[in-house]
């Protein structure tokens, strides 16, 4: 049972345009969310994140939005650089726990 | 400090060998996390430690897995009877118990091949 869900396995996107990366959950009880991008033969790094009482959160080009009514939240990139270029997973945990449940990823491509 | 680091990097074993790998977590971190990540798929939980307590383990976590935090500091995790399913990176993390939730920091991962 995929309780996150990243429907797209890949994007690619421009220089300088938006990249959207969207994550479905399942779970009403998911609290926190965190994005995390990985580049090959690394550890994933920590992105940003956004708590339930909450419905945006912002940090430098990264933006994370969060619809609770659709179990949704979405990570955008203003403006994408090659360097932006990774797997991006989001991931999710309710209170209580400090277990995430991740979903299984989305490969961005910036083309310059 | 640099880091999570993860020893080895990489190891290849042959089916039925027990195998154990190493995660040295960010000193002033008191919770540890394992996860192991399989192609195509995202990080998937195993276990994690709060200073020296194992606080919750996966079911994916059979009982030919064991992980362990002494002292409170490094951890290992080891696989006894290794099979070609246990093939994957294995993941620790740490984070600090500051009640934010923020997100943990990644090592690099040791990579295991079961041949």
């Amino acid at each position: 049972d995929q309780q996150v869900k990243q429907n797209s396995p890949s994007l690619s996107v421009q220089e300088g345009r938006i990249s959207i990366l969207n994550c479905d959950y399942t779970n009403s009880m998911f609290d926190y969310f965190l994005w995390y991008k990985k580049y090959p033969a690394e550890g994933p790094t920590f992105l940003i994140s956004i708590s339930s009482i909450k419905d945006k959160n912002e940090d430098g080009r990264f933006t994370v939005f969060l619809n609770k009514s659709a179990k949704h939240l979405s990570l955008h990139i203003v403006p994408s650089q090659p360097g932006d270029s990774a797997v991006y997973f989001c991931a999710a945990r309710s209170s209580g726990t400090y277990k995430y449940i991740f979903g299984t990823g989305t490969r961005l491509k910036v083309l310059a | 400090d640099t880091g999570v680091s993860q020893d080895p990097r990489h190891k290849i074993t042959k089916r039925g060998q027990n195998v154990t790998f190493r995660c040295d977590p960010i000193s002033e971190h008191n919770r540890l996390y394992w996860y192991r990540q399989t192609l195509g798929q995202g990080p998937e939980f195993l276990t994690y430690f709060q200073n020296e307590a194992q606080l919750e383990k996966s079911r994916l976590l059979s009982d030919r897995f064991s992980a362990e935090r002494p002292k409170g500091s490094f951890s290992t995790l080891e696989i006894q009877r290794t099979e070609q399913g246990d093939s994957a990176m294995y993941l620790c993390a740490s984070s600090l118990a500051s009640g934010t939730g923020d997100g943990y920091t990644f090592g690099s991962g040791t990579r295991l091949t079961v041949v």
